[in-house]
């Protein structure tokens, strides 16, 4: 079935300083979603990509989607401490059936 | 307006137990969805609802876990004689086709089997 990789697994950045998580997908996706986890909290929808090749941008979060689709990342500029938590990927199939990616674990030192 | 929402918020419950974990989509939505996460793990699908459709089974972990959703609205997780690696936050998220498809979760049930 299709599977979702996430990497890295966790990042430890200083506040400041970028941050990118990568997404890959075994199989071609109609479109991919993005969700942030703070902690304690629920998952919290960001942005979806659909188009081969679309860049999105909100505020310091830039989101790519691979011209393959088969693989997105998110970017962050200059992270601030309220960018904790966990970013999670989730391709979209047939049915509006999602998988997730294992999600990456962003903590930021100020 | 009112969100997704999800009871208990925690439950404790002894090994061997049956626990029933309720979910209540946004209203109109007709796609629900329930997820297992373990602490600090990724989300585990478990089913699928969509409209009047069969649910999308295929991430119950075993046959002591179902689902019900009555009237494409209200949804029960069961678990029968449950045992200690069930114990994690269970999730309930629903969508409306005629969006993104963005879902939007519950603030889940956390789970704790001894």
């Amino acid at each position: 079935g299709q599977q979702v990789m996430q990497i890295p697994q966790y990042q430890h950045v200083q506040e400041g300083e970028d941050f990118t998580t990568y997404c890959n997908s075994s199989t071609t996706l109609s479109n991919i979603q993005w969700y942030k986890q703070r902690p304690g909290g629920h998952p919290v929808f960001l942005i979806q990509l659909v188009k081969s090749g679309e860049v999105k941008k909100q505020k310091r979060l830039t989101f790519q989607f691979g011209e393959a689709k088969k693989n997105s990342s998110l970017h962050i500029t200059a992270t601030q401490t309220t960018d904790v938590g966990t970013y999670f990927c989730a391709g979209v199939r047939a049915g509006n059936m999602l998988t997730f990616g294992g999600g990456t674990r962003l903590m930021v030192k100020p | 307006g009112a969100g997704v929402s999800q009871s208990p918020s925690n439950k404790v419950t002894e090994k061997g137990k049956d626990v029933e974990l309720r979910c209540d989509p946004i209203s109109g939505h007709t796609a629900l969805y329930w997820y297992r996460q373990s602490l600090g793990q990724g989300l585990e699908f478990l089913i699928y609802f969509q409209g009047n459709s069969a649910p999308d089974k295929s991430g119950l972990p075993s046959d002591r876990f179902s689902a019900e959703r009555t009237g494409g609205s209200v949804s029960t997780l069961t678990i029968q004689r449950t045992q200690q690696e069930d114990s994690a936050v269970y999730l309930c998220a629903s969508s409306s086709l005629s969006s993104y498809n963005e879902q939007f979760f519950g603030p889940g049930t956390r789970l704790t089997v001894l």
